[in-house]
């Protein structure tokens, strides 16, 4: 079955702080893999998708295919990227996606 | 944001009633999806469609219906409310493009069935 694991619930750092967010996937075949950002009552934005490897808000992931990882990082935390970030895989069926739980991420002035 | 919109924003409901939530679209996608969000549970795709009148089941469709009688437009039915239907309900949208399947996201309705 497909499944995507972010094993954090919770994490909290300091401004300017490096932060990490773990997911772990496991799926058939080669996924698309999406870090989208929910900021407080707002609706879900993508964030970064694997194919484009580009930089949003400073965020960066990187795709490792041998541990089925998709770890989303920035060097330096910023207050207003407090939010709850999904971790998704999916889109080769009708575009469906399979969502992690869901970290919440708490940076502290 | 995409155009995407839904109904009611907000709606407070009582067991056994049924209820209707809207999605609706002016991005003339293909595929639209609904969701539901519960803390823990991250987000549950409930019913998808690929098209007009054509819908499938996902992965908590039990006391959920879909129909999509018009490209731009997605309802999902209670039949009959319960309290574990209480929730945040998102509806998304895509269209494949150059092998990319990103889904855009509606505002969420809150859901409380007392």
């Amino acid at each position: 079955a497909q499944r995507v694991t972010q094993p954090e619930k919770l994490l909290s750092v300091f401004k300017g702080a490096p932060v990490e967010l773990k997911c772990n996937y496991s799926y058939s075949g080669s996924p698309e893999l999406f870090w989208y950002v929910q900021y407080s009552r707002q609706r879900l934005q993508l964030l970064l998708r694997h194919i484009s490897r580009e930089s949003i808000k400073g965020f960066t992931a990187d795709l490792n295919k041998g541990e089925t990882s998709f770890h989303l990082k920035k060097p330096f935390a910023q207050e207003e990227d407090s939010a709850m970030y999904y971790c998704a895989a999916g889109g080769t069926s009708y575009g469906k996606l399979t969502f992690g739980q869901g970290t919440i991420l708490t940076v502290h002035p | 944001d995409a155009g995407i919109t839904q109904s009611p924003r907000h709606k407070v409901t009582e067991t056994g009633t049924p209820v209707t939530l809207r999605c609706h679209q002016t991005e003339n996608h293909r595929y639209m999806y609904w969701y539901r969000q519960d803390p823990g549970h991250g987000l549950r795709l409930i019913h998808y469609s690929y098209g007009v009148k054509d819908t499938d089941k996902g992965e908590v469709s039990d006391g959920y219906s879909v129909s999509r009688s018009k490209t731009e437009d997605f309802l999902l039915t209670l039949e009959s409310a319960t309290s574990s239907q209480t929730s945040v309900y998102f509806c998304a949208i895509s269209e494949p493009r150059g092998g990319h399947n990103e889904q855009f996201f509606g505002p969420g309705t809150r859901l409380t069935v007392l």
